[in-house]
């Protein structure tokens, strides 16, 4: 089945900085990847994703880019704000029944 | 449109008892996914059902499971609780099915519900 590996686990940046975080994924037919934001205590919220046939999707200070020939993906924040900090999980969706599997996960802190 | 909802939101059960968790989708999504969620583990996916069937199923043992009914809502069954099994649990829901030959998964999460086994 799918694999999906996410790095890194924690991510700290100064506010502005960009955060980049980035999912491999094992599986060359998935073919929609979305991005989720977690908040302390609230229900995970998509925030970007892309589909295989874009190499790139940009919303705002948020940017998604795949490589499916590398088969990765990866979440770009640009401009960081202290909202910003939160669990970010990436996934990838494959099968003819679209069959999810999700990252681990990356805590991402903004510091003021 | 009303969000995905969840009931109960919190629940404490003690070891060997069963737990039947509900979620309620957003109007006319046909597709809905529950997870497990822990500190340790992230969101590991248990089942989707839509339009009353499961179509995909994660790696959970076969105390978990669940149903979906006519109109769309699900509930989730937990058959003889251990102690691992406290979690938060999700639901989410999307239209499911294609549009234009485009897989229409886009999810949106509810609450939770927050179970304790003791």
């Amino acid at each position: 089945g799918e694999n999906v590996e996410q790095h890194p686990s924690t991510l700290s940046v100064q506010e502005g900085d960009s955060a980049v975080i980035k999912c491999t994924y094992s599986d060359s037919a998935s073919n929609y990847f979305p991005w989720y934001k977690q908040e302390l205590g609230k229900r995970p919220q998509l925030i970007i994703d892309i589909r295989s046939n874009v190499g790139e999707k940009k919303d705002q200070r948020i940017a998604v880019t795949l490589n499916k020939t590398a088969k990765h993906f990866s979440l770009h924040i640009t401009e960081t704000q202290p909202e910003d900090s939160a669990v970010y999980f990436c996934a990838a969706y494959s099968g003819g029944y679209q069959k999810v599997t999700f990252g681990t996960g990356t805590k991402l802190q903004v510091i003021p | 449109k009303a969000g995905v909802t969840q009931t109960p939101r919190y629940l404490i059960k003690t070891r060997g008892q069963q737990v039947t968790l509900s979620c309620s989708p957003i109007s006319g999504h046909r597709s809905v996914s529950w997870y497990q969620q822990t500190p340790g583990q992230g969101l590991q996916f248990l089942f989707e059902y839509f339009s009353e069937t499961q179509r995909n199923k994660g790696n959970f043992p076969g105390r978990f499971s669940g149903r979906q009914f006519s109109n769309s809502r699900s509930e989730m069954n937990v058959s003889t609780l251990e102690l691992g099994d406290s979690a938060l649990y999700l639901c989410a829901s999307s239209l499911g099915g294609l549009a234009g030959g485009i897989s229409r998964n886009e999810q949106f999460f509810g609450p939770g519900t927050r179970l304790t086994v003791l």
